[in-house]
């Protein structure tokens, strides 16, 4: 089945380290996003890559960084510098068309 | 600065009646918008989208209508069911970016 697949569902992160989200699709999209939610806050965009190799600066990107080497992989590593993690991250991607097509979710926690 | 707003954080509606879940937005080059739809701890699923060329897109039970002067747009369930309780986002692109600004969303809930 064609779809974006994130794991882990649960993450807990000790503070000071680094963690990655992996994100994976296989439904040929060129475009892929890494969004967070809070309570209260809707979806708020950290990064998006409309291309392989290329990626841009989402509303909140401090303290993150991402890579896409592969059109199917947009890995998201929250580092020490995010000063407050603990949040729903989202992936999705989308194609031609505008609608994206949205993961499971990472639940990241800091203990 | 929201570009994206959705008002109201939650909304309650009696089932068999309708939901109207407003939407307005603030970048006149947002020319591309999207309905999406979210239930705990998973991603959100979209729902229905319009152009900005059309004013009004029906998908079964769902419509929304767009109202660029008043940069307004609504998504109205008829009849609504308990199984649409859940948070629903409006999104909004312009198409030369393709990357989606989202409000802080409704949730619905509607009642037996």
């Amino acid at each position: 089945d064609g779809g974006i697949t994130q794991s882990p569902k649960y993450l807990f992160r000790k503070e000071g380290q680094n963690v990655t989200l992996s994100c994976e699709q296989n439904l040929n999209h060129d475009a892929m996003y890494w969004y967070r939610q809070d309570p209260g806050q809707g979806l708020r965009l950290i990064y998006y890559s409309q291309i392989v190799n290329d990626f841009q600066k989402g509303d909140i990107a401090e303290g993150y960084s991402v890579s896409r080497e592969k059109k199917e992989s947009f890995p998201l590593t929250v580092t020490s510098a995010q000063k407050n993690p603990t949040a729903f991250y989202l992936c999705a991607s989308s194609g031609s068309l505008f609608e994206a097509f949205f993961g499971q979710g990472t639940r990241l926690t800091v203990v | 600065d929201q570009q994206v707003k959705q008002n109201s954080p939650s909304l309650s509606v009696q089932e068999g009646r309708i939901s109207i879940l407003n939407c307005d937005y603030t970048n006149s080059m947002f020319d591309y918008f999207l309905w999406y739809k979210k239930y705990p701890a998973e991603g959100p699923t979209f729902l229905i989208s319009i152009s900005s060329i059309k004013d009004k897109n029906e998908d079964g039970r769902f419509t929304v209508f767009l109202n660029k002067s008043a940069k307004h747009l609504s998504l109205h369930i008829v009849p609504s069911q308990p199984g649409d309780s859940a948070v629903y986002f409006c999104a909004a692109t312009p198409a030369s970016q393709g990357n989606l600004i989202f409000g802080k969303g409704t949730k619905l809930s509607v009642k037996p």
